[in-house]
């Protein structure tokens, strides 16, 4: 069937680096993804989304690429924080989600 | 606004019995979706309903069942409980408009053990 998967189940970044974290997807006739922060014993939380009509958008320190040539999705996080320390999903409509890439903050 | 919450928070059952998870939505929020969070399964959807009725479906057996209220709480049922539903269950709200594309607001989830 269709999937929605990241690349990595983990990504340790420095403080104040750049982050990225990418996710592959099968479905092509896929409209919309969302990107999802999960920090424990807590629900996801709504980080930014985009249509299938467009490649990139930006929210506050994150960034959402979409490549539909090679069914890509990417989340940048600008001067990681260690408060972005979570993982972190993405997700096919509101249906298909990915198992998450754990993104850990070093001091 | 007070967000979507979640009850109980923790339930403990044995194989065979069966549990009702409730949610209530945002207020103003049409739409509920409930998904089944595992460790190495991210999140697995479960069903979608929308003004009482139930308008998107995942791949879980019959023993998942949902229901949702006119006043846009809903609840979920799972019967013939087995050890593998153990689980974090999780509910989302959202306005539910045409398209799809609306931002979903999750509940802190059921944490289910089934022994």
């Amino acid at each position: 069937g269709e999937s929605v998967g990241l690349h990595l189940p983990t990504l340790s970044v420095q403080e104040g680096d750049n982050s990225i974290i990418n996710c592959a997807y099968s479905n092509s006739a896929s409209d919309y993804f969302i990107w999802y922060k999960q920090e424990s014993g807590k629900g996801p939380q709504f980080i930014i989304d985009i249509r299938s009509n467009m490649d990139k958008r930006q929210g506050q320190r994150v960034t959402v690429l979409l490549n539909k040539t090679v069914k890509h999705l990417s989340l940048q996080i600008a001067a990681t924080q260690p408060g972005d320390s979570a993982v972190y999903f993405c997700a096919e409509n509101l249906a298909s989600f990915g198992a998450g890439t754990t993104v850990t903050v070093r001091a | 606004k007070a967000g979507v919450t979640q009850t109980p928070r923790y339930l403990i059952k044995t194989r065979g019995q069966q549990v009702t998870l409730s949610c209530s939505p945002i207020s103003g929020h049409r739409s509920v979706s409930w998904y089944q969070q595992t460790p190495g399964q991210g999140l697995q959807f479960l069903f979608e309903y929308f003004s009482e009725t139930q308008r998107n479906k995942g791949n879980f057996p019959g023993r998942f069942s949902g229901r949702q209220f006119s006043n846009s709480r809903s609840e979920m049922n799972v019967s013939t409980l087995e050890l593998g539903d153990s689980a974090l269950y999780l509910c989302a709200s959202s306005l539910g408009s045409s398209g799809g594309a609306n931002e979903q607001f999750f509940g802190p989830g059921t944490r289910l053990t089934v022994l």
